[in-house]
């Protein structure tokens, strides 16, 4: 099975950079993905790791590394929309299924 | 592209009757849909895994009989509750994914039961 564990809430002044973590334990990996999902909405993608290093995507990063279990999404500039639930979610081996985090809710103010 | 739409977005019904969700992949085959059901404030709940043409796999927990799940073409899953409660009232999302090299599950916008 997956352990996901990541931060329930985070907050962070408009302009500012916000990190935030996510660590799982799991007994097969294909693959971590991070999800937006704001109040109400379904998530949305953000991106894609399968390989540890660095992915960027805009305002975006991701991160992981395999060998600690250990991903985080960096997200830079902070605007009022970023406010929502970032989930992280770990692809199992062989059938594809994704399990999610909690969720950490990223409340940005003025 | 990868738009997965999901209908009705909002549907209120009376203990004891059934409802149908569509879930439809727009602009790419999905081999594989899922389905999820949100509560407040809680992440994502897998309830099963359809591929076309195929029984759906429920994940533990999830009646079989109660939540129906049918994948008749590669664009279109239905999920049915059948003789809802109004513990059945969550937030139900779908997502589609294709066979592309990274198989990104793609969600629909989700449907709000509201069971009386």
């Amino acid at each position: 099975g997956q352990n996901i564990d990541q931060p329930t809430e985070m907050t962070a002044t408009e302009g500012a950079i916000v990190q935030i973590n996510c660590t799982y334990q799991t007994s097969g990996f294909n693959g971590l993905f991070w999800y937006q999902q704001h109040a109400g909405e379904a998530p949305t993608f953000l991106s894609y790791n399968v390989l540890d290093g660095l992915e960027e995507k805009g305002r975006f990063s991701s991160f992981l590394s395999r060998s600690k279990g250990y991903s985080y999404l960096l997200l830079k500039e902070l605007q009022m929309k970023d406010s929502a639930s970032y989930l992280c979610a770990v692809r199992a081996l062989n059938d594809y299924k994704l399990s999610f985090g909690a969720g950490t809710t990223v409340t940005v103010r003025a | 592209g990868a738009v997965v739409s999901q209908h009705p977005s909002r549907v209120i019904c009376k203990s004891g009757t059934s409802v149908k969700i569509e879930c439809r992949s727009l602009d790419f085959q999905a081999t594989t849909m899922f389905w999820y059901r949100q509560f407040p404030k809680q992440s994502l709940m897998l309830m099963a895994t359809s591929n076309e043409g195929s029984k759906a796999t429920y994940e533990q927990g999830v009646e079989k009989d109660k939540f129906l799940i049918n994948h008749a073409s590669l664009t279109l899953s239905t999920l049915t509750v059948t003789s809802a409660h109004p513990e059945d009232s969550s937030f139900y999302i779908c997502s589609a994914s294709g066979t592309g090299v990274i198989d990104t599950q793609y969600f629909g916008p989700g449907t709000r039961l509201t069971v009386l």
